[in-house]
């Protein structure tokens, strides 16, 4: 069955520095997401892209975050400037057309903890 | 405001027994509802989702929910608990739109007394 994957499964880094979380969503989906989750929270709304540009993001999605889909596969997250409370569990999803237009397939997530 | 509340923070149960965890919704226009689950290092599972029809839903692993307007709830329910079913549940919910945001509530973890 096909699935959204996502690397690293963790990732640890200093305060400041930049990350990339990479989600290969399923293949012939269109719509992409990404959602974090604080420790002890809701899983948040950051962003939705579609059709190479955003389609929607939350107040939480700052000039600090960028997303891209750089080639057929991949659907990035940049975070520019880490900060301490960026630490959270970053799922990425996507959706696809049709009769599949309705459901969101979320990946593992990949964890961060800034330091 | 459109929100979600799971009321129960953690539930136990025992093996076999029956179980219900509660959502209640704020959502201006018809929502489309979901129930997601997350193991223990796995991502977020959809169980069951409801726009329309029938307002009994099955899903996977056995688990089933109503929707109840009247209520504004969408309670998930399972007859005979696994030990397998120990996890975190998650409700939210959306507008039947293709890229909008789903709402998430915060969740109710259950644990499987043996």
């Amino acid at each position: 069955e096909p699935e959204v994957t996502q690397t690293p499964s963790h990732q640890v880094t200093q305060m400041g520095q930049e990350v990339i979380l990479r989600c290969v969503p399923i293949s012939n989906h269109l719509y992409f997401y990404w959602y974090r989750q604080i420790l002890g929270q809701k899983v948040e709304f950051l962003v939705s892209f579609y059709n190479n540009e955003i389609s929607e993001k939350s107040e939480i999605f700052d000039d600090q975050f960028s997303v891209e889909r750089p080639d057929g596969s991949n659907f990035t997250l940049k975070i520019r400037s880490t900060k301490l409370e960026d630490s959270a569990m970053y799922f990425c999803a996507s959706m696809g057309t049709g009769g599949e237009a309705d459901t969101q397939y979320f990946g593992p997530g990949t964890r961060l903890t800034v330091l | 405001a459109q929100s979600v509340t799971q009321p129960d923070i953690h539930i136990t149960v025992s093996e076999g027994a029956s179980l219900e965890l509660r959502c209640n919704y704020s959502y201006g226009a018809t929502p489309y509802l979901f129930w997601y689950v997350q193991s223990p290092g796995q991502g977020l599972q959809l169980l069951l989702k409801y726009f329309s029809g029938d307002t009994l839903v099955q899903g996977i692993k056995g688990f089933e929910a109503e929707f109840k307007r009247s209520q504004s709830s969408f309670n998930l329910r399972k007859p005979s608990v696994h030990w397998s079913d120990a996890a975190e549940y998650f409700c939210a919910v959306g507008p039947y739109s293709s890229a909008s945001k789903i709402i998430f509530g915060s969740g109710t973890r259950l644990s499987i007394r043996p």
